[in-house]
């Protein structure tokens, strides 16, 4: 079974700065999609970026940016320029490709919750 | 183009007591989804539905159950409330056959009493 482990309950980042979430999986499959959420307190999951694993280039969307190790199974997200509204819960996710067995079901790790202050 | 939504956006229920949550997805996507979110830990999945059949179920109980309609919305019935079953409830869909992942509602927040 996949699991999906963050190891970051909270973290907390100056306004303008840098940070890295840090996010970990197990899995035996070969073509799989990993994925950052963002949860702010509207309770709603908004996809930040997205990885196919077969595609060694690392995604980036404007100002958040992925490190994907896929032999060693990680998969961290670099926000920069830290803005307030960034503030959220992140949440790491993992997923079968959609035409295997069990495919198309997010698995989710346990989050981190992301203070960016003033 | 409207999100994905999700009704009611509160429930208060009583231990024992049935719910149905209902749950339309954005314009053109045929997949939807349940999660299930206790406080404080990452979405759980419950089950996805495409083109009005149940394509995965997960670890849940039969006390779960869930149904998709010929417009693509979908309904989540929970019988015999429990205590645990409190937690905010997520809707997701998805174009059919995509891997770009998956479209959040807002959810249905539900406590149990």
């Amino acid at each position: 079974a996949q699991t999906v482990t963050q190891s970051q309950p909270e973290m907390s980042v100056q306004e303008a700065e840098t940070v890295t979430l840090s996010c970990t999986y197990d899995t035996s499959e070969n073509n799989y999609y990993l994925f950052w959420y963002k949860q702010p307190p509207s309770r709603q999951m908004i996809l930040v970026i997205r990885q196919e694993a077969y595609k060694q280039q690392n995604a980036t969307e404007n100002r958040f940016s992925v490190n994907f190790q896929k032999a060693a199974k990680s998969f961290s997200l670099k926000i920069s320029d830290s803005q307030l509204g960034d503030t959220a819960m992140y949440f790491c996710a993992f997923m079968k490709h959609v035409l295997t067995n069990q495919g198309g079901k997010l698995i989710f790790g346990q989050g981190t919750e992301l203070s960016v202050k003033p | 183009d409207a999100g994905v939504t999700q009704s009611p956006t509160h429930l208060i229920k009583t231990r024992g007591q049935q719910v149905t949550l209902r749950c339309s997805p954005i314009s053109g996507h045929k997949s939807v989804s349940w999660y299930q979110q206790v406080l404080g830990q990452g979405p759980q999945f419950i089950f996805q539905y495409y083109e009005k059949e149940e394509r995965g179920r997960g670890n849940f109980p039969d006390r779960f159950s869930a149904r998709q309609f010929p417009n693509y919305s979908s309904e989540l019935n929970v019988n015999a409330l429990l205590l645990g079953d409190s937690a905010l409830y997520l809707c997701a869909s998805s174009l059919p056959g995509r891997d770009y992942g998956y479209t959040f509602g807002s959810g249905t927040r539900l406590t149990v009493v």
